[in-house]
């Protein structure tokens, strides 16, 4: 089992539609959580921490389950520009200089 | 913001030539990384560096070495470089620890013919 999963998608969503990610990760000592946003042939830029309690930032809302072992992203009302991969990243306790990526699931927003 | 400069954006090389990927980084930033990214592979850690001249070996240092003789450089040396090198190089950086998250620079995507 990789040690962070992501389904690759596309997920193919209208503009306005709400849409909603998992990632799911195999080390329960794993200590904290990113979401990552990539553009096509671009670096991958910081979108949001993931907190115990839950963040959220405009449109984007993370969550954390730690007993099922996943994080989610949750994008409402889907702009043309939310068109990107999302990625992924769980840092393990131990070593919170190394992170583990996941593979990233493609959204495209149709209009 | 953080930038982080590679010196390239794209780079063509023969194979068995020495390649040099070289990255700055203006904010101080003590932890440096070398990642290289693959379809289907995702991003792979080459090397890293948490001070000047440190280096800790990531996931897949065969065939590649670093330098860190200044604290905002950090270069990624392919001592002779293969075809299945070829592949988009990214460098980040951040400040102290992994919590903070990672700022990269804008790639260079290599191809060894």
């Amino acid at each position: 089992r990789k040690e962070v999963e992501q389904d690759p998608g596309p997920f193919n969503v209208p503009e306005g539609a709400t849409v909603a990610f998992n990632c799911t990760y195999s080390n329960s000592a794993s200590q904290s959580f990113f979401w990552y946003r990539q553009d096509c042939r671009k670096e991958p830029k910081l979108l949001m921490s993931v907190y115990s309690s839950g963040n959220e930032d405009g449109r984007f809302t993370a969550q954390l389950n730690r007993a099922s072992q996943y994080i989610s992203l949750l994008i409402r009302d889907s702009k043309l520009s939310d068109s990107a991969t999302y990625l992924c990243v769980v840092v393990n306790a131990g070593n919170n200089r190394k992170l583990i990526w996941g593979l990233g699931t493609s959204l495209a927003v149709n209009p | 913001d953080v930038k982080v400069t590679q010196s390239s954006r794209y780079l063509v090389k023969r194979t068995g030539e020495k390649v040099f990927l070289e990255c700055v980084q203006d904010m101080d930033h003590e932890n440096m990384f070398w990642y290289r990214q693959d379809p289907g592979l995702g991003l792979r850690l080459i090397y890293f560096s948490y001070d000047v001249k440190m280096k800790e070996k990531g996931d897949i240092p065969e065939g590649y070495s670093v330098s860190r003789e200044k604290k905002e450089r950090f270069s990624l040396i392919l001592e002779s470089a293969s075809t299945n090198q070829t592949s988009m190089y990214l460098c980040a950086s951040s400040l102290g620890t992994a919590y903070y998250g990672y700022t990269f620079g804008s790639g260079t995507r290599l191809t060894v013919v």
